[in-house]
């Protein structure tokens, strides 16, 4: 079983929705991320949590939020889509320290 | 502001020859630098990384190369096959301070092995 899931793996959603990306990790890190891929842009971080108690922002939060429910549980939910949050959407662990991050296999979001 | 820059989108290499993956930072803070590949519907997957007391890594056929004072990394595959063909990101993160532990990518460079 891969050691970081996400769901769903793709999502079509309309303008003005609220949707909900789900990320769930079994590597027993404390620390979690979500970032956006766009074309030419690379990985841009959204939010990051480095414990269940603790949530930061990102280089581009605006018009995202997330929840920590658990150590290996952190979502993150657009409360309404747009269509420029149209991106592939990548979860991301990692222990301690500035070390490699364990990545998800990725939602495509698509928003019309 | 872009502090992590791989300004080559795409790199085309024949099978068996060196490939050299370039990255600039911006950043004098960065301490510690890593390669991450990106096949299509997967994750990206770590690769290789270097502390910047160091001024090579090398990992079978992969090899990073750090010139700090040229705030300059690079990532040669020797010899390259063309199951090396996939996007190739770098990545650099801080020791230390409230970006403890957080990466900032690059934009990616495409990698295509020819057979």
């Amino acid at each position: 079983d891969a050691d970081v899931t996400q769901t769903p793996r793709n999502r079509i959603t309309k303008t003005g929705k609220r949707i909900m990306l789900e990320c769930s990790q079994t590597k027993g890190h404390d620390r979690m991320y979500w970032y956006r891929q766009d074309p030419g842009l690379g990985l841009r971080l959204i939010y990051y949590s480095f414990d269940v108690k603790d949530i930061n922002k990102g280089e581009i939060s605006d018009g995202y939020s997330v929840s920590r429910q658990a150590q290996a549980k952190f979502s993150l939910s657009l409360e309404s889509a747009i269509p420029n949050q149209t991106a592939l959407y990548f979860c991301a662990t990692s222990g301690d320290g500035p070390y490699e991050q364990y990545f998800g296999p990725g939602t495509r979001l698509t928003v019309t | 502001d872009q502090q992590v820059k791989q300004n080559s989108p795409s790199l085309s290499v024949q099978e068996g020859r060196i490939s050299i993956l370039n990255c600039d930072y911006t950043n004098s803070m960065f301490d510690y630098f890593l390669w991450y590949k990106k096949y299509p519907a997967e994750g990206p997957t770590f690769l290789i990384s270097i502390s910047s007391i160091k001024d090579k890594n090398e990992d079978g056929r992969f090899t990073v190369f750090l010139n700090k004072s040229a705030k300059h990394l690079s990532l040669h595959i020797v010899p390259s096959q063309p199951g090396d063909s996939a996007v190739y990101f770098c990545a650099a993160s801080e020791y230390g301070g409230t970006s403890y532990g957080k990466l900032t990518f690059g934009q990616g460079t495409i990698l295509t092995v020819h057979p």
